[in-house]
């Protein structure tokens, strides 16, 4: 069956630094992936898409990279403000198939 | 411009009871979804409407029945809540259909259901 995976731990990183969260998939050939961020008690917000014939895509200190080689896309954020805490959901698509997501990698950015 | 908003924020249940959560969009999008959202599980979706006139289940539909009533509105029934039914549920509008490029989705603020 097609299975996302986001790292479940939290991760925790100095203010400053960039800030790299794992979306990996098995059993599916996405044609675009999407990150949408949410904060607590709030609904997700899009940030990013990317296509499957895309390897980078950038908008302000956010990075996206997909390799559909290794199944696998990187979320970067450069120079992370606590302002940048949150959760960030990995969303893919292909087809005619509808938007699936990821469970979520919680981001602690420590001032 | 509100995007999409939902109603109740809040709400609780008795098993057995039923209840209709509110979505509308004010962005002329075709399609609009219902998802759930539970500790460890990530958004799975319940149903959702490609376009006007048109409802399709997602991945957990079992107990839930939608409308889309027009463009602008999609509203998710719970005719016998169960205590599994406990979640946050989210409503979305995207302005393609699924599937297609760059389906981006807006989604509501969520309303919280507690089913004792």
């Amino acid at each position: 069956s097609q299975k996302i995976e986001q790292n479940s731990e939290a991760l925790n990183i100095q203010e400053g630094k960039t800030a790299t969260l794992t979306c990996n998939y098995t059993n599916y050939s996405p044609a675009y992936l999407q990150w949408y961020r949410q904060d607590p008690g709030r609904g997700p917000v899009f940030l990013l898409l990317i296509r499957e014939n895309e390897k980078e895509k950038r908008k302000e200190r956010l990075k996206v990279t997909f390799d559909t080689t290794l199944k696998q896309s990187l979320f970067h954020i450069t120079a992370s403000q606590p302002a940048d805490s949150a959760t960030y959901l990995c969303a893919l698509a292909g087809g005619y198939q509808k938007v699936t997501f990821g469970t979520g990698t919680k981001l602690q950015v420590i001032p | 411009n509100a995007g999409v908003t939902q109603t109740p924020k809040f709400q609780v249940l008795k098993t057995g009871q039923s209840m209709t959560l509110q979505c509308a969009q004010d962005m002329n999008h075709n399609s609009m979804y219902w998802y759930r959202q539970d500790p460890g599980m990530g958004l799975r979706l319940i149903y959702y409407s490609a376009s006007e006139g048109t409802t399709d289940k997602g991945e957990v539909p079992n107990g839930y029945n939608v409308s889309r009533l027009n463009k602008r509105e999609f509203s998710l029934r719970l005719e016998s809540a169960a205590p599994s039914q406990t979640s946050v549920y989210f409503c979305a509008s995207s302005r393609m259909t699924p599937g297609q490029g760059g389906n981006e989705q807006f989604f509501g603020p969520g309303t919280r259901l507690t089913v004792l």
